[in-house]
C-alpha cells in the first residue's frame, strides 16, 4: 500500500488559516470516512487531533476541523498559533482492513 | 490511567531479528474491547502502520511488511511483542506502540517510542 500524499511543508502567520491536503485512493481515503489526523512536536508523540474525518476527540482545539472531498482529505487550522507549528499526519483505514499514513506535512508559523 | 511502554534492544545488526515488547499498565491486553499493535517512524519520516491485533481475534499487518513481521501476546505479564526479521538500515526507525478502541479507526493512546537502529 502506498503513503497517502500530502505537502512536505506549509505555512502561515498568526491568526491566518492554513489547510493541509491528504489524497489517497478510492480504497482508502475515497473510499471511508475514516481518516484521522495527528500532530507531532520535534520529540514528541504524536498526538490525535481529528478522526472520522471531521471529529475532535476531547483535548483538541476548536480551532482544528477536517473535511474530506472524494480521494482528498484535508485538516485545516484558523487563528494560526505559535505552538500550532509541528508535524501533521493524516492517516486512512483502508479496504484491506489495514491503515495507511500520509508522508507528513511540516508546519511552520512565521 | 492507561500507559504504554517499549521496551528492546536500541541497536540491530543488519539481517538479524528485531524484538521489542510494549508492557501496558491500566488496562489489560485481553480486553475485547481494544486493539493493540505498532506503528514506526523512520527519522524525518512519516509514521507506518505495522500491524494490530485483537485479543483471541485477528491479527492484520502491512502487506508490504507482512513476511518479516510477528505480533504476540503475553497476556500474564500484559504485555505485547513485535518481531521484525532480517532486518535493514531502513528498519531504523522509532517504532510506538499503540492502542485503538474496537469499533473505531483511528489510534487514541500511544507509548512514547523507542529508537531502534540497524548497523553493523
Amino acid at each position: 500500500q502506498s503513503a497517502l500524499t500530502q505537502p512536505a511543508s506549509v505555512s502561515g502567520s498568526p491568526g491566518q488559516s492554513i489547510t493541509i491536503s491528504c489524497t489517497g485512493t478510492s480504497r482508502d481515503v475515497g473510499g471511508y470516512n475514516y481518516v484521522s489526523w495527528y500532530q507531532q512536536h520535534p520529540g514528541k508523540v504524536p498526538k490525535l487531533m481529528i478522526y472520522d474525518v471531521s471529529n475532535r476527540p476531547s483535548g483538541a482545539s476548536n480551532r482544528f476541523s477536517g473535511s474530506k472531498s472524494g480521494n482528498t482529505a484535508s485538516l485545516t487550522i484558523s487563528g494560526l498559533q505559535a505552538e500550532d507549528e509541528a508535524d501533521y499526519h493524516c492517516s486512512s483505514y483502508t479496504s484491506s482492513s489495514t491503515w495507511v499514513f500520509g508522508v507528513g506535512t511540516k508546519l511552520t508559523v512565521l | 490511567q492507561l500507559q504504554l511502554q517499549e521496551s528492546g534492544p536500541g541497536l540491530v545488526k543488519p539481517s538479524e531479528t528485531l524484538s521489542l515488547t510494549c508492557t501496558v499498565s491500566g488496562g489489560s491486553i485481553s480486553s475485547r474491547s481494544y486493539y493493540w499493535g505498532w506503528i514506526r517512524q523512520p527519522p524525518g519520516k512519516g509514521l507506518e502502520w505495522i500491524g494490530s491485533f485483537l485479543y483471541s481475534g485477528s491479527t492484520f499487518y502491512n502487506p508490504s511488511l507482512k513476511s518479516r513481521v510477528t505480533i504476540s501476546v503475553d497476556t500474564s505479564k500484559n504485555q505485547f511483542s513485535l518481531r521484525l526479521s532480517s532486518v535493514t538500515a531502513a528498519d531504523t526507525a522509532v517504532y510506538y506502540c499503540a492502542r485503538r478502541s474496537s469499533g473505531y479507526l483511528y489510534f487514541d493512546y500511544w507509548g512514547q517510542g523507542t529508537l531502534v537502529t540497524v548497523s553493523s
